[in-house]
């Protein structure tokens, strides 16, 4: 099955510092990669996804990359605020078939001021 | 309004009395999965349901069981809940074959003492 390693598992930047966060998949037939945010005692949201047909995608200040050859994906954070802290979790999936969303271990970023 | 609901959202208990936490979602979603959140272990999938009568295990199945007799609800079942079940537990949706877009639930706190 597929196993997505996530880092770091945490992140501390300050106010106005971009954010890397990286993946890593194991899966070369997985197609569909999202990107979740979980604020403090809350539950996780889709922020931005991206399918393998596509290397890059922005969203205002977020952006995530994929390098499929590497099988490897990352969020950008640009010009990072207090409301960005929060818990980050990256996944991957096969799309169309009963294959389940895959997580990794998610990143802690704190964003200080 | 679209959402995923669980009850209840906070539950104290001790060991060997059975307990349900139910999940309901109001957007026709065929799949369905549990899920629990561990400190440094991310998202876990318990089990899941790509649709009414068809479940499976997920990552983390032992001592749990689940139903899905009516599209819009999948219980969690604990028969005999012990101290390594306390967790914060997910319910989550999503169609089969558009966006893959992941709805959670607001989390459930269980403390099996």
């Amino acid at each position: 099955g597929e196993n997505v390693e996530q880092h770091p598992s945490t992140l501390s930047v300050q106010e106005g510092d971009s954010a890397v966060i990286k993946c890593t998949y194991s899966d070369s037939a997985s197609n569909y990669f999202p990107w979740y945010k979980q604020e403090l005692g809350k539950r996780p949201q889709l922020i931005i996804d991206i399918r393998s047909n596509v290397g890059e995608k922005k969203d205002q200040r977020i952006a995530v990359t994929l390098n499929k050859t590497a099988k490897h994906f990352s969020l950008h954070i640009t010009e990072t605020q207090p409301e960005d802290s929060a818990v980050y979790f990256c996944a991957a999936i096969l799309t169309g078939t009963a294959s389940k969303l895959t997580f990794g271990t998610g990143t802690r970023l704190q964003v200080t001021l | 309004e679209a959402q995923v609901t669980q009850n209840p959202r906070y539950l104290i208990t001790v060991t060997g009395k059975k307990l349900t936490v139910t999940c309901s979602q109001n957007m026709n979603h065929e799949y369905m999965s549990w899920y629990r959140q561990d400190p440094g272990l991310g998202l876990r999938q318990i089990y899941y349901s790509m649709n009414v009568e068809v479940t499976d295990k997920g990552d983390v199945p032992e001592g749990y069981k689940v139903s899905r007799k009516e599209k819009r609800n999948f219980p969690l079942i604990l028969e005999s809940p012990s101290p390594n079940q306390t967790s914060l537990y997910f319910c989550a949706s999503r169609f089969r074959g558009q966006g893959y877009e992941q709805y959670f639930g607001p989390g459930t706190r269980l403390t099996v003492t």
